[in-house]
């Protein structure tokens, strides 16, 4: 069964230090979501794509995160600089289109910054 | 804004209860809902949706009830077992792009 790929899985780095995280979404999927998920609470919607044109990214702290899905397939999401707050799990998800209710998650990356 | 409101966990119970997790919404228009499980050290998955006032969602055993007038979604299940063990959360898409709004989960164990 195809599933949506993060790495890495855990990641700890101090504060003020850039971080990234990289998703492969299943094959096919045009839309691919990244949620920030703090500990207790539902996950957050930071930046959605629909194909390489973000979508929406009223939620993305634009003076420290970026997104960019260049082809179109795989994703990255950077933090620079890391802050403590930061610290969360960070999801990333496809669908097959914009209008597909049906969203697939992957793992997630666990951040820690000390 | 859109929202969403789920009971507070961890939720405990013995294998075979029956089991409700409650969920309300605040949103504009007509949403549709959604339960999602988490299970340890896995991503969410869809456990089940409703698209419209009165439909029924189910899946594995639970099933839950777009109840329009009461704003509610109830998640219900009749007899649990030790692998639901779980973090359940609740969400709605407001309409137009499909924008998940989710609730702040709630915690299932299941004790043998």
């Amino acid at each position: 069964e195809a599933e949506v790929a993060q790495s890495p899985r855990y990641k700890i780095t101090e504060k003020s230090q850039a971080v990234a995280f990289w998703c492969d979404p299943i094959s096919g999927h045009a839309t691919l979501y990244w949620y920030r998920q703090i500990l207790g609470q539902g996950p957050e919607l930071l930046v959605q794509f629909q194909d390489e044109s973000v979508v929406d990214d009223s939620q993305l702290p634009k003076d420290r995160f970026s997104a960019e899905r260049l082809k179109g397939v795989d994703s990255t999401l950077k933090i620079q600089p890391a802050e403590l707050g930061d610290s969360a799990m960070y999801l990333c998800a496809s669908s097959s289109d914009l209008w597909e209710y049906e969203q697939y998650f992957g793992p997630g990356t666990r951040l820690t910054v000390t | 804004g859109d929202s969403v409101t789920q009971m507070e966990g961890p939720v405990t119970l013995s294998e075979e209860a029956f089991l409700t997790i409650n969920c309300t919404y605040t949103a504009t228009g007509y949403p549709s809902l959604f339960w999602y499980v988490q299970y340890p050290g896995e991503g969410l998955q869809l456990l089940l949706k409703a698209t419209k006032a009165d439909d029924k969602g189910s899946n594995k055993g639970f099933e839950a009830t777009y109840r329009k007038e009461t704003t509610s979604f109830h998640l219900e299940k009749d007899s649990v077992q030790v692998s639901d063990s779980a973090v359940y959360f609740c969400a709605l898409i407001p309409g137009g792009f499909q924008k998940l709004v989710f609730g702040t989960g709630t915690r299932l164990l299941v004790s043998p």
